[in-house]
């Protein structure tokens, strides 16, 4: 069945670091692809998404490119913040469009 | 804006005991469901709705009900608590089809003893 594959984490950077979470997906076809992400606390909220291949998704800094030819939508940001510590997901609908199958989610730590 | 508002947000139960967890939108979804978090395991989702009068049952829905009568709420009912039922619980709706595109409410914590 569909499923995402995140990195382990947790991810440990300092201020101004570059971001790499990997994500590599199973599908059938070429479904859309999301991050989202959960700032201690609180709910997940949607960071970016794209729905076909070779889109690029961005908000916040952050970008994901869904490359269909190694089924991966790994994040990535230029210069990290401590604002952005955070556990980050990926995400893919179902087959039937009725729900999100979540990667098990990669926790961010950022210091100053 | 309210967005998803859930209740309560901490709740402590014993074994056997059963409890309703609410979930109220007012951005007139017609999807909406229930997911749970537990560490290392991502979310799982419950149950779902498409609208008013329409559920259906997710990955893990032992041990939970749900029903649908208005477009705004969407309880999500436990029976019969268990220690396995211990969890962060997170309301998620969306306007279809688009429904990857959640908007979650800010979570449940559950503990059963």
């Amino acid at each position: 069945g569909d499923s995402v594959t995140q990195m382990e984490g947790p991810v440990t950077l300092s201020e101004e670091a570059f971001l790499t979470i990997n994500c590599t997906y199973t599908a059938t076809g070429y479904p859309s692809l999301f991050w989202y992400v959960q700032y201690p606390g609180e709910g997940l909220q949607l960071l970016l998404k794209a729905t076909k291949a070779d889109d690029k998704g961005s908000n916040k800094g952050f970008e994901a490119t869904y490359r269909k030819e190694t089924t991966s939508f790994h994040l990535e940001k230029g210069s990290v913040q401590v604002s952005d510590s955070a556990v980050y997901f990926c995400a893919l609908p179902n087959q039937a469009g009725t729900a999100l199958i979540f990667g098990k989610g990669t926790t961010l730590s950022v210091s100053s | 804006n309210a967005g998803v508002t859930q209740t309560p947000k901490f709740q402590v139960l014993k074994t056997g005991q059963s409890m309703t967890l609410q979930c109220a939108q007012d951005m007139n979804h017609e999807y909406m469901s229930w997911y749970r978090q537990d560490p290392g395991m991502g979310l799982r989702l419950i149950h779902y709705s498409v609208g008013a009068g329409i559920t259906d049952q997710g990955e893990v829905p032992n041990g939970y009900n749900v029903s649908r009568s208005t477009t705004e709420d969407f309880p999500l009912r436990l029976l019969s608590a268990a220690p396995s039922q211990t969890s962060v619980y997170f309301c998620a709706s969306s306007s279809l089809p688009n429904t990857g595109e959640l908007f979650f409410g800010e979570g449940s914590r559950l503990t059963v003893l």
